[in-house]
C-alpha cells in the first residue's frame, strides 16, 4: 500500500512569516510522529501522537510550534513566526500501536 | 536519559569489503534496537531490528545482534556494494515511550 506522504517536499520562506507542513500517514495506523532532521541537532523526536489521546509534545523547542491531527488520520505541523534556526528536514512517520516506525520522505524548511 | 552513540563517519570501504558500524545505547528501560538507513535524496528507511536480548536482526545481508551485556548493536556486512552508499541510524526505543532516540548517523562510501 501506499507509504506515509508529506507535502510540500521543499519550502522557502521569510524570517517571520507562518509555515504549515503536512504529512499523511499509513493508512490505518493510529500512531503519527513528528522528528526534525538538523545539521546541528541531528534527529530529534517533536510530537507524538496516539489515536485519540492527548499528543505528547515534549519534544517541541518552542511555543512557535504546534501540531494538529485531524480525524486521526491527516497532522499539520505548524510554525509560526520562522527564525533561521529552524531551518532543517521535517520528518513524519506513522505506527500501528507499538509497532515499527515507517517515515515519510520528509520536508525540506529552510528559513531566509 | 537515553542515548545512542555511533562510530564517526565517514567510513570508505572499496567494494566487495566487510563492513561494522559500531553502536552503543544507554536506556532507562528495556529497549528495542533499530537500524535506519537514509540513501542520498531519499528518506529514513527501516533496514533491521531487535526487540529482546540475543536477537539477530538481518535485511539485505546486513545483521545486527542485540547485546544485553555490552549494551551494543552494532551492523555488519560481509561484503558491501556501491549501492549500499547511504547515512545509516542506529536508534532505540524504549516501550512505554514511544519515540525513537537516534544516533548521530554513520555515512558510508563504498567505491568500486
Amino acid at each position: 500500500g501506499a507509504g506515509v506522504s508529506q507535502s510540500p517536499s521543499n519550502k522557502v520562506t521569510e524570517k517571520g512569516k507562518d509555515v504549515e507542513l503536512r504529512c499523511d500517514p499509513i493508512s490505518g495506523h493510529t500512531a503519527l510522529y513528528w522528528y526534525r532532521q538538523s545539521l546541528g541537532q541531528g534527529l530529534e523526536f517533536l510530537i507524538y501522537f496516539q489515536g485519540n489521546s492527548a499528543p505528547d509534545k515534549s519534544g517541541l523547542p518552542s511555543d512557535r510550534f504546534s501540531a494538529e491531527r485531524t480525524g486521526g488520520s491527516v497532522s499539520t505541523l505548524t510554525i509560526q513566526r520562522t527564525q533561521q534556526e529552524d531551518s532543517a528536514v521535517y520528518l513524519c512517520a506513522s505506527s500501528a500501536q507499538g509497532e515499527t516506525q515507517y517515515f515519510g520522505p520528509g520536508t525540506r524548511l529552510l528559513v531566509l | 536519559g537515553d542515548s545512542v552513540t555511533q562510530m564517526e563517519g565517514p567510513v570508505t570501504l572499496s567494494e566487495e569489503a566487510f563492513l561494522t558500524i559500531n553502536c552503543t545505547y544507554t536506556a532507562t528501560g528495556y529497549p528495542s534496537l533499530f537500524w535506519y538507513v537514509q540513501y542520498p535524496g531519499e528518506g529514513l528507511q527501516l533496514l533491521l531490528k531487535a526487540t529482546k536480548a540475543d536477537d539477530k536482526g538481518s535485511n539485505k545481508g546486513f545483521e545486527a545482534t542485540y547485546r544485553k551485556e555490552t549494551t551494543s548493536f552494532h551492523l555488519e556486512k560481509g561484503s558491501v556494494q556501491v549501492s549500499d552508499s547511504a547515512v545509516y541510524f542506529c536508534a532505540l526505543i524504549v516501550i512505554g515511550f514511544q519515540k525513537l532516540v537516534f544516533g548521530t548517523g554513520t555515512r558510508l562510501l563504498v567505491s568500486p
